[in-house]
């Protein structure tokens, strides 16, 4: 069964430090995407970064960056260079291309950027 | 592209109350799906659709109850309102059902039953 874990439910980094959200994933289906989302307080959910299954490469966009690590299940999200309008909540979640339209969310992990 | 809207923003009810969110998107995605985030829970999916007329169940189903007339729209019943329903409602949508695809999210709807 599909199992996404997030077990750091808060964080604080530096600004303009780096900073890394961990996520172990669980799956039998040997192709699968995972997504970062960012929640900011606002509450909408904005898309940050894709990693599929195959991709020989980790995902990078802009300051995001994803540490995919196959044979260990993880996906951990990279901020590089932090800035203050990070502070948000931060969603890992997994779809399965053999599990029709679902997608599962870790619980989330609360990042606080201080100046 | 306004992308995906739903209304209201916020509700209140009494139990037993019913009430439909609505969700509706303009990119013209087959695929479509409402999810509840309660705290330290992350999000759940209650329902998705994969085409018009096309429904399933997903996580979280019991007391909800989805519609799929249009590609546009997908509204989301609550037939009986229970205090177990307090919860941030989100609706998404998506190009494919491909994992390649990310989900785009509506604004969400705080529902609060007293």
């Amino acid at each position: 069964a599909q199992k996404i874990t997030q077990t750091q439910p808060g964080m604080f980094v530096q600004e303009k430090e780096a900073v890394t959200l961990d996520c172990t994933y669980d799956t039998s289906d040997p192709s699968y995407g995972l997504f970062w989302y960012k929640q900011p307080s606002s509450g909408e959910m904005i898309f940050l970064i894709y990693q599929g299954s195959y991709d020989q490469q980790n995902a990078t966009e802009g300051r995001y960056s994803l540490n995919f690590q196959k044979a260990r299940k993880s996906a951990n999200l990279v901020i590089s260079a932090s800035q203050l309008g990070d502070s948000a909540m931060y969603f890992c979640a997994m779809r399965e291309n053999g599990g029709g339209f679902k997608t599962i969310f870790g619980a989330g992990t609360r990042l606080f950027v201080k100046a | 592209n306004a992308g995906v809207t739903q209304t209201p923003k916020f509700q209140v009810l009494k139990t037993g109350q019913s009430m439909t969110l609505q969700c509706a998107q303009d990119m013209n995605h087959e695929y479509m799906s409402w999810y509840r985030q309660d705290p330290g829970m992350g999000l759940r999916l209650i329902h998705y659709s994969v085409g018009a007329g096309i429904t399933d169940q997903g996580e979280v189903p019991n007391g909800y109850n989805v519609s799929r007339s249009t590609t546009e729209d997908f509204p989301l019943r609550l037939l009986s309102a229970a205090p177990s329903q307090t919860s941030v409602y989100f609706c998404a949508s998506s190009y494919s059902d491909q994992s390649a695809y990310e989900q785009y999210f509506g604004p969400g709807t705080r529902l609060t039953v007293t």
